[in-house]
């Protein structure tokens, strides 16, 4: 079936620094797509998320990058904070059915 | 304040039982999601509904069962046919109009005994 992933399992940054965690997705019909965070023993707090008629959307330190034509989804965080530190999901779909990715964990370095 | 109240939060179930995992939420949303999430892996789906009484199959939805009788509640059980129960259950809850972000609660994690 349709997949979603993430190209590397853990990114290590160094706090200050921006972060880029990308995700590669498999089924072109998706229209929408959703990035995640997920903080150990909780569930996925939402940080953003793009139509498929948008390249690129901006939030607070946050930015989603859409590109169809290699079906490749990014999430950028800017000047990353220990608080950043937590694995990311990305998911593509219609909305009211998602299909998530594998998660990229991500440690900020003091 | 508004939000999906998972319980218990940490549940055991003996070889053999039925077990439901309560999901409720105050946010007035209309579709409500079941997830299982094991270790190192994404998010499937169990079971979702948009609309009372209304429930339809996920992709793993051999083993459960989900009732949804009241727009508020969405309750999960994991019957003794679902072989490998041990996983972190989370539920979500959305409002159907346009395309609106999945919202989730803090999840239940269930272990066999």
């Amino acid at each position: 079936g349709e997949s979603v992933g993430l190209h590397l399992p853990t990114l290590s940054v160094q706090e200050g620094d921006n972060s880029i965690i990308n995700c590669a997705y498999s089924n072109s019909a998706s229209d929408y797509f959703i990035w995640y965070k997920q903080e150990s023993g909780k569930g996925p707090q939402f940080i953003i998320d793009i139509r498929s008629n948008m390249d690129k959307r901006q939030g607070q330190r946050v930015t989603v990058l859409l590109n169809k034509t290699v079906k490749h989804l990014s999430l950028q965080i800017a000047a990353t904070q220990p608080g950043d530190s937590a694995v990311y999901f990305c998911a593509e779909g219609v909305a009211h059915k998602l299909s998530f990715g594998a998660g990229t964990t991500v440690t900020v370095r003091a | 304040d508004g939000g999906i109240t998972q319980s218990p939060k940490y549940l055991f179930r003996k070889e053999g039982q039925n077990v439901t995992l309560s999901c409720e939420q105050n946010l007035n949303h209309d579709a409500m999601y079941w997830y299982r999430q094991d270790p190192g892996q994404g998010l499937r789906l169990i079971y979702y509904s948009q609309i009372v009484n209304d429930f339809q199959k996920g992709d793993i939805a051999e083993g459960y069962s989900v009732s949804r009788e009241k727009k508020e509640s969405f309750p999960l059980t994991v019957t003794s046919a679902q072989k490998n129960p041990t996983a972190f259950y989370l539920c979500a809850s959305r409002p159907t109009i346009s395309n609106q972000p999945q919202h989730f609660g803090d999840g239940t994690r269930l272990s066999i005994l």
